[in-house]
């Protein structure tokens, strides 16, 4: 079946501080893949997302690309605010896959002055 | 442009009582979906509707469980009797065609059961 595997949280940095947060994935087709946040007491939004191998998304200093050799979509930002502090899930979905997203467990991210 | 609306926020109920959630999807959305979210995981389908038909609804409990998306528009979820280990949060989204793989959430709604 299709699954996505995210690292684990929280995870907590020093404003402005590089960030990373991996997501692997495997999937039965050629899938597209994205990062939606969650904010405390918000629903999902989405951040950014790639359709295909080699695709970068970017959104708000955020970028992810799409790697089908290590079949991964590790998120990126260079440097964090604490207004970053949220959930962020990892997720893809198939082609003919009848628009299911199949979501990863989410990682919280704490950013501290 | 407005998004996905739902309502009530949270919802606190005893056992075995009845609850209902509603969403209204953005302005011009054919596909519309139900998710669950158990807390610390990620969303999971529940129902998928193509204006007004469900087209995925295999991994809705049919026999608590139960959508209706009257008019290829707003759409409501219900649980009869609730159980206290649906509490959760239950999320709508929506998105422009079938083909269109983005999706937009609604806020969820928060469901308790005591």
């Amino acid at each position: 079946g299709n699954s996505v595997t995210q690292m684990e949280g929280p995870v907590t940095l020093s404003e402005e501080a590089f960030l990373t947060i991996n997501c692997t994935y495997t999937a039965t087709g050629y899938p597209s893949l994205f990062w939606y946040v969650q904010y405390p007491g918000e629903g999902l939004q989405l951040l950014l997302k790639a359709t295909k191998a080699d695709d970068k998304g970017s959104n708000k200093g955020f970028e992810a690309t799409y790697r089908k050799e290590t079949t991964s979509f590790h998120l990126e930002k260079g440097s964090v605010q604490v207004s970053d502090s949220a959930v962020y899930f990892c997720a893809l979905i198939l082609t003919g896959g009848g628009n299911k997203l199949t979501f990863g467990t989410g990682t919280q991210l704490k950013v501290e002055l | 442009e407005a998004g996905v609306v739902q309502s009530p926020r949270y919802k606190i109920i005893e056992k075995k009582q009845p609850v209902a959630f509603w969403c209204n999807p953005i302005s011009g959305h054919n596909t519309l979906y139900w998710y669950l979210q158990n807390l610390g995981q990620g969303p999971e389908l529940l129902i998928r509707y193509e204006n007004e038909e469900a087209v995925d609804d295999s991994q809705l409990p049919k026999d608590r469980f139960s959508a209706e998306r009257l008019k290829g528009v707003d759409s409501t979820l219900k649980i009869q009797p609730a159980e206290l280990g649906d509490s959760a949060v239950y999320l709508c989204a929506s998105s422009l065609l079938a083909g269109e793989h983005t999706q937009y959430f609604g806020p969820g709604t928060r469901l308790t059961v005591l």
